[in-house]
């Protein structure tokens, strides 16, 4: 069964600090996409980035940064750096390729102190 | 740009009425999908529909039902609105199985049933 774990509920860290959040999932497919979402106080989910299983290339966007390792089945988040704007609840997904739905986890509240 | 919209932000009903909410998305997407999202529970799926006239239950479908007449609009409706199903209803849609799209998401109606 497909499933994601988002152990840390929430999150502080103050400004300019480095902050990862992680993110770990179960599924028997051997082809799958995973994502990340942003939820800022507005409420609407941001898309951040999609990974296909068969790349594990690490990516970077800014700020931002993804570890994805197949071996763990992890798919990790960091900002570095970090700014209030930053301040949201942040969701990994997975989704199989042959499945329509997609599986949340529970989601990680973080909070960037001034 | 491409959307998803809700027909409201913010309802109120009261127990017992017949509550719609509709969802409307403008890509041409194959799948919609109604969320529910609660503090501590994160996303919960109520159903998707993967075509016109079709549907399928996901996790927590008792006390909703939902329509798909076109392939843009798709209705979640409470036959009989009770105060457990306070929350955030979120909106998304996708391209179908075999893509690696990622799903969209509407902005969220605040549902409050006194």
């Amino acid at each position: 069964a497909q499933k994601v774990t988002q152990a840390q509920t929430e999150i502080s860290v103050v400004e300019k600090e480095d902050v990862t959040l992680d993110c770990v999932y179960e599924t028997r497919d051997t082809t799958y996409y995973l994502f990340w979402y942003k939820q800022p106080p507005s409420g609407e989910l941001v898309f951040l980035i999609r990974r296909n299983s068969f790349d594990e290339q690490n990516e970077i966007s800014g700020r931002y940064s993804w570890n994805f390792q197949k071996s763990t089945s992890s798919f990790n988040f960091t900002i570095t750096a970090s700014q209030v704007v930053d301040s949201a609840v942040y969701f990994c997904a997975l989704r199989d390729y042959t499945g329509n739905q997609f599986y949340f986890g529970t989601g990680t509240s973080l909070t960037v102190i001034p | 740009d491409v959307k998803v919209t809700q027909s409201s932000r913010y309802l109120v009903k009261r127990t017992g009425e017949k509550v719609f909410l509709e969802c409307v998305q403008d890509m041409d997407h194959e799948n919609m999908f109604w969320y529910r999202q609660d503090p501590g529970l994160g996303l919960r799926l109520i159903y998707f529909s993967y075509d016109v006239k079709m549907k399928e239950k996901g996790d927590i479908p008792e006390g909703y039902s939902v329509s798909r007449e076109k392939k843009e609009r798709f209705s979640l409706i409470l036959e009989s609105a009770s105060t457990n199903q306070t929350s955030m209803y979120l909106c998304a849609s996708s391209r179908a199985s075999g893509s690696n799209n990622e799903q969209f998401f509407g902005p969220g109606t605040r549902l409050t049933v006194l």
